[in-house]
């Protein structure tokens, strides 16, 4: 089976704080994506990639930075975190073709204080 | 611009009874279309997709769904729901380069 892992479910952190949030996949997958819910907002894609070094902004990018140095792992970072961005962030992969079944990992909840 | 709208918040349903929830999209071509669970707490799991053939798609759980295109909608169905199925479902339809998730439908079950 697929398995994508972020390596926190739950943080608390400091308003102003840097804030990684790490994510690995084992399936060799192109994509890798970072998704925010929220309640009654649904999945919003932050970022996505598509290879090593390569992104690509999604539908909320600001505030949030992402790098792939390597294939199976995809970090999200919060530059300075603020309170409106206490959420649950959903790490994601996926083969390249957008037909292809999107995994996710568990979840880490972010709260900022 | 594609969209997926999923008309109902939220839905109450009891044990035994038949479950439907409603998806329409809005997209040029022909899409890829998915319906997603997420159980409390969880990261999403595929319950079935249609790409092209047979309109209606069978999936895990016992959950299956039928693709209209001169409706532009994507129900998933399930005959008979059982307490386990308590969770938000989200339809998605696969764009040129990316997913593109609906707002999502939270099932309630009363036992």
């Amino acid at each position: 089976d697929v398995k994508v892992t972020q390596s926190s479910r739950y943080l608390v952190k400091r308003t102003g704080e840097k804030v990684f949030l790490e994510c690995v996949q084992d399936m060799d997958h192109e994509n890798m994506f970072w998704y925010r819910q929220d309640p009654g907002l649904g999945l919003r894609l932050i970022y996505f990639s598509y290879d090593v070094k390569m992104k690509e902004k999604g539908d909320i990018p600001e505030g949030y930075s992402v790098s792939r140095e390597k294939k199976e792992r995809f970090s999200l970072i919060l530059e300075s975190a603020s309170t409106n961005q206490t959420s649950m962030y959903l790490c994601a992969s996926s083969l390249r073709f957008s037909g292809n079944t999107i995994y996710f990992g568990e979840g880490s909840w972010l709260t900022v204080v | 611009a594609q969209s997926v709208t999923q008309p109902d918040i939220h839905i109450t349903v009891s044990e035994g009874a038949s479950l439907e929830l409603r998806c329409n999209y809005s997209y040029g071509a022909t899409p890829y279309l998915f319906w997603y669970v997420q159980s409390p707490g969880q990261g999403l799991q595929l319950l079935l997709k249609y790409f092209s053939g047979d309109t209606l798609v069978q999936g895990i759980k016992g959950f299956e769904a039928e693709f209209k295109r001169s409706q532009s909608s994507f129900n998933l169905r399930k005959p008979s729901v059982h307490w386990s199925d308590a969770a938000e479902y989200f339809c998605a339809v696969g764009a040129v380069d990316k997913v593109i998730f609906g707002p999502g439908t939270s099932l309630s079950v009363i036992p």
